[in-house]
């Protein structure tokens, strides 16, 4: 199986900081990574595909980017509604895995 | 609008049984993958299984295969998750997903999930 490694853990940002986290696959995955957004309470929602499509509807403040084992998701211009949590997943192979997360924080 | 809703969860005991639902609506189900994801209690997500558009291709997590069955009614516009001899650290809310290829699969609409606590 791939594992699927994110740091950090947790993040601490301010509104309007730009910050970045990153996400290593155990073995190399071309660009088959997704990056989520999920808030407390709710569902998972897809961001970037493929590295670093932008799925339809989400704001241009979030840009993925990375190929093989190493991969970024970076959210500029931090606002109030970003704080959340975020996972990277691999669908380069079965099992789908995820990362374990990162907690963003005000 | 796609939408997604699962039920099925609640309390059952330890070696017990439990099938899932996940009704589909807004999109044209029989052209999609599916899977299910879980989430227990201030954890990540766990991915936990893949069908097929036709349900004869299945994919499973290790923590669940022989316990675990996804399957599908495409005529219903449904997909399932049959889970025996459950325990206790199967515990979570379990949301149903699509999943598209787009040149990479990715789960783009989710359910709002169904908790599932095993307990005595």
């Amino acid at each position: 199986d791939i594992q699927m490694t994110q740091s950090p853990s947790s993040l601490s940002a301010s509104v309007g900081d730009t910050v970045t986290m990153t996400c290593r696959a155990s073995h190399t995955i071309s660009s088959y990574v997704n990056w989520y957004q999920q808030k407390p309470g709710k569902a998972p929602s897809l961001l970037i595909y493929a590295a670093s499509s932008l799925q339809s509807g989400v704001t241009s403040r979030f840009s993925g980017s990375g190929s093989g084992t190493d991969f970024t998701l970076t959210i500029s211009s931090l606002l109030p509604e970003d704080f959340a949590t975020y996972y990277c997943q691999q669908t380069h192979s079965a099992p789908h895995t995820f990362g374990q997360g990162t907690r963003l924080d005000i | 609008e796609v939408q997604l809703v699962e039920s099925g969860g609640g309390l059952v005991q330890p070696g017990g049984s439990l099938r899932l639902s996940c009704a589909a609506s807004g999109f044209t189900f029989n052209r999609y993958w599916m899977t299910w994801v879980r989430q227990a209690p201030g954890t990540g997500l766990e991915w936990v299984a893949n069908i097929r558009q036709d349900g004869h291709e299945t994919y499973y997590a290790g923590s669940v295969t022989g316990r675990f069955t996804v399957s599908r009614d495409n005529a219903k516009n449904s997909l399932f998750l049959q889970m025996n001899s459950l325990r206790a650290d199967d515990t979570a809310v379990y949301y149903c997903a699509r999943l598209p290829y787009n040149g990479v699969y990715s789960n783009d609409y989710w359910g709002q999930g169904t908790l599932v606590t095993v307990s005595s």
